[in-house]
């Protein structure tokens, strides 16, 4: 398998703060990553995909200036939850798929729990 | 977004049994993938099916993309205690750049010592 990483694994913020999350590809490159949120007892839905050197895209219904991805590089990308509000409370996790033959494959994160007050 | 379906939605079973849950999608997967999912972590790859008809396993696993390309199924034989968690299904569409997963609403399976 390969390893993503993701930090913080939890974070408890104020209402209208900001808050980054790190996903990292240990072992391998990625040049697209995925965003998904899960809430309790629910499957994960997607939010966006994210894109190595150009902008990410996101799926509808996903506010892209509140959710700013950015992937500066090719291990590396991040999701800053702009003005959280507690209905943003959820289990953000991200994905990365290896790449050659196994690119179908997509690995996840560890997830990072996200709880606004 | 899209959902595949995805049964049953939970299962209660004696350590040693065997278990069987599927998905059934109304359109096309290149892909099918089962991931499982432990509280609070995230999904970790079981099993990936990349031709129509194929019969994978991974220890006592076994998983199979139905001929049609519309369904996959998953079969844990011998269960155990540390089989515990939510199963998931996933089907991508491969193709350019887009590798996106649809995922199932899952499978949760309880395994009684």
């Amino acid at each position: 398998g390969a390893v993503v990483s993701q930090h913080p694994s939890w974070v408890i913020c104020k209402s209208g703060t900001s808050v980054k999350i790190e996903c990292r590809s240990l072992d391998f490159q990625a040049t697209t990553m995925f965003w998904y949120r899960q809430f309790p007892k629910q499957s994960l839905m997607l939010m966006a995909t994210s894109n190595e050197g150009s902008k990410a895209t996101y799926e509808q219904g996903v506010e892209k200036d509140k959710f700013l991805i950015n992937h500066a590089s090719l291990t590396l990308s991040t999701l800053t939850v702009t003005s959280a509000h507690p209905e943003d409370s959820s289990f953000y996790i991200c994905s990365a798929p290896k790449g050659g033959r196994d690119w179908n494959e997509q690995f996840f994160g560890p997830g990072t729990r996200l709880t606004v007050l | 977004g899209q959902q595949l379906n995805q049964s049953p939605q939970s299962m209660f079973i004696q350590e040693g049994e065997d278990v069987s849950m599927n998905c059934t999608s109304s359109s096309i997967f290149n892909t099918w993938l089962w991931y499982k999912q432990d509280p609070g972590e995230g999904p970790v790859l079981l099993i990936a099916l990349y031709k129509a008809g194929e019969l994978t396993s991974n220890g006592r696993l076994t998983a199979q993309f139905g001929i049609t390309r519309k369904d996959s199924f998953l079969n844990i034989s011998a269960s155990i205690p540390s089989d515990v968690g939510i199963y998931f299904c996933a089907g991508q569409r491969s193709g350019g750049s887009n590798y996106k997963l649809t995922f199932g609403k899952g499978t949760l399976l309880t395994v009684n010592p």
